[in-house]
């Protein structure tokens, strides 16, 4: 049990450049989230999932897309990297039973 | 616009000092309030809290929700150095997403 495995664990784009960053759970957790954390900020919503097939807006959820097309996998592209998504993203599932979220390890994305 | 403040935002304080950090919230549909421990990595889950005045403790953490305060409260008894961290207050509003406060920073010095 690998519990949420993200990939890469660090990245470099130059701006205008897309990627997807990889996020995965072994749990079989309906929910899936991902969040982008900067100094200061805290931790905000980007985009979640309640199920395969189907995906919603959070906070910020300009210039990502998502897609849920498998249970256990919930990637999260960027389509043209811009300096201002310099950040540690982080994926996480929702433990049905405790109703706590789990995350994975992050993914730290330097946009030049 | 629900919102979720904790404070203070840093603290540093001696190894066995007593310390407690706190988290207010105005939000529409409250359902948990969740406290994290962030050290150079991925939060890691410490309390969820649902009821009122009901303290939840692991070892030298402890944390209480006020329902009618809105806010709770995150103690440590006897810090420690592998205190150190930020600490994350999270509000789960009537779906699935967290609303997190910006943390507050505490150092542990020996």
């Amino acid at each position: 049990n690998a519990g949420v495995t993200q990939t890469p664990k660090f990245q470099v784009l130059k701006t205008g450049q897309s990627m997807t960053l990889q996020c995965a759970q072994d749990m079989n957790h309906e929910y899936m989230s991902w969040y982008r954390q900067d100094p200061g900020m805290g931790l905000r919503l980007i985009h979640y999932s309640v199920g395969a097939g189907i995906t919603d807006q959070g906070e910020v959820p300009n210039g990502y897309n998502v897609s849920r097309s498998t249970t256990e996998d919930f990637p999260l592209r960027l389509l043209s990297a811009a300096p201002s998504q310099t950040s540690v993203y982080f994926c996480a599932s929702l433990a049905p039973i405790t109703d706590t979220q789990y995350f994975g390890p992050g993914t730290r994305l330097t946009v030049l | 616009e629900d919102k979720v403040v904790q404070s203070p935002l840093s603290l540093v304080v001696h190894e066995g000092d007593t310390v407690t950090l706190n988290c207010s919230y105005e939000v529409t549909n409250f359902r948990s309030l969740l406290w994290y421990k962030q050290e150079k990595k991925a939060p890691t889950f410490l309390f969820m809290l649902t009821s009122s005045g009901i303290e939840k403790k692991s070892g030298r953490l402890s944390s209480i929700l006020d329902k009618k305060e809105l806010s709770s409260i995150l103690n440590i008894t006897a810090t420690q150095t592998g205190d150190s961290a930020i600490y994350l207050c999270a509000v789960r509003l009537s779906g699935y997403a967290l609303n997190f406060g910006k943390g507050t920073s505490l150092l542990v010095t020996p």
